[in-house]
């Protein structure tokens, strides 16, 4: 079985350009996740899809990040205009289940390090 | 979901058990306890999850204080490859609107040859 796959691996912008992050979640998996780091910090929680639906996206910064799942397959996530405060690692999970009361484990991607100059 | 505490750092020699605690003392009666690793350059792994009685698996074993205020993730033999942050979540497991994880600091584990 494939993983949770993510693309690019690593993204180099200047501030104020737009960049498209990708994620491949596990064939069948319902739920997508969105998480990032920033510099110095924790792994916080960006949204929760449940196939092409927003269940919670509590954790989105500001308006100048946008997440899609159409069709419910695969993920992108858009950041226009990149600030320098959005450089970090931006990972995706994915979770089998319609529910969302499940105990299942989120699947991880390896990531994409994104740097804004 | 509940807050939990972890030491910064902890080191293990190679072949030798880890123990790795974490306390949450403000636990609820449906809180799952689950524990994820992030290998360097890596995203988070699942490693196990419990809410009551002991569990183990293939990765580890996870032992859980009778009060569940505490539990400790228990690597039998440690090896260089797991060198982790290994990190303590609770999850509610009923209900809520998305089970997402809320990572803290996690414990950094280096694993000495």
């Amino acid at each position: 079985e494939a993983g949770v796959t993510q693309f690019p691996s690593h993204s180099v912008i200047e501030k104020g350009q737009t960049v498209t992050l990708r994620c491949d979640p596990i064939s069948g998996h319902d739920n997508l996740y969105w998480y990032r780091r920033v510099m110095g910090k924790e792994i916080k929680f960006l949204l929760h899809f449940v196939k092409e639906s927003k269940q919670d996206e509590s954790g989105m910064p500001n308006n100048r990040f946008l997440a899609e799942r159409t069709g419910g397959t695969y993920s992108t996530l858009k950041v226009q205009p990149a600030e320098l405060e959005d450089s970090g690692v931006y990972f995706c999970a994915s979770k089998p289940g319609q529910g969302t009361s499940s105990n299942q484990p989120q699947h991880f991607g390896d990531g994409t390090r994104l740097s804004i100059l | 979901d509940a807050k939990t505490t972890q030491p910064n750092s902890m080191e293990s020699n190679e072949e030798e058990p880890v123990h790795l605690p974490c306390n949450h003392s403000t636990i609820s009666g449906t809180d799952y306890i689950h524990w994820y690793r992030q290998l360097p350059s890596q995203g988070p792994e699942y490693v196990i999850h419990g809410l009551t009685s002991n569990v183990n698996n293939r990765m580890a074993s996870l032992a859980i204080a009778e009060d569940r205020k505490s539990s400790t993730l228990i690597l039998h033999r440690a090896t260089l490859r797991d060198a982790a942050v290994y990190y303590c979540i609770l999850r509610d497991g009923y209900g809520g609107a998305t089970n997402k994880l809320i990572f803290g600091t996690g414990t950094l584990l280096a694993v000495q040859p």
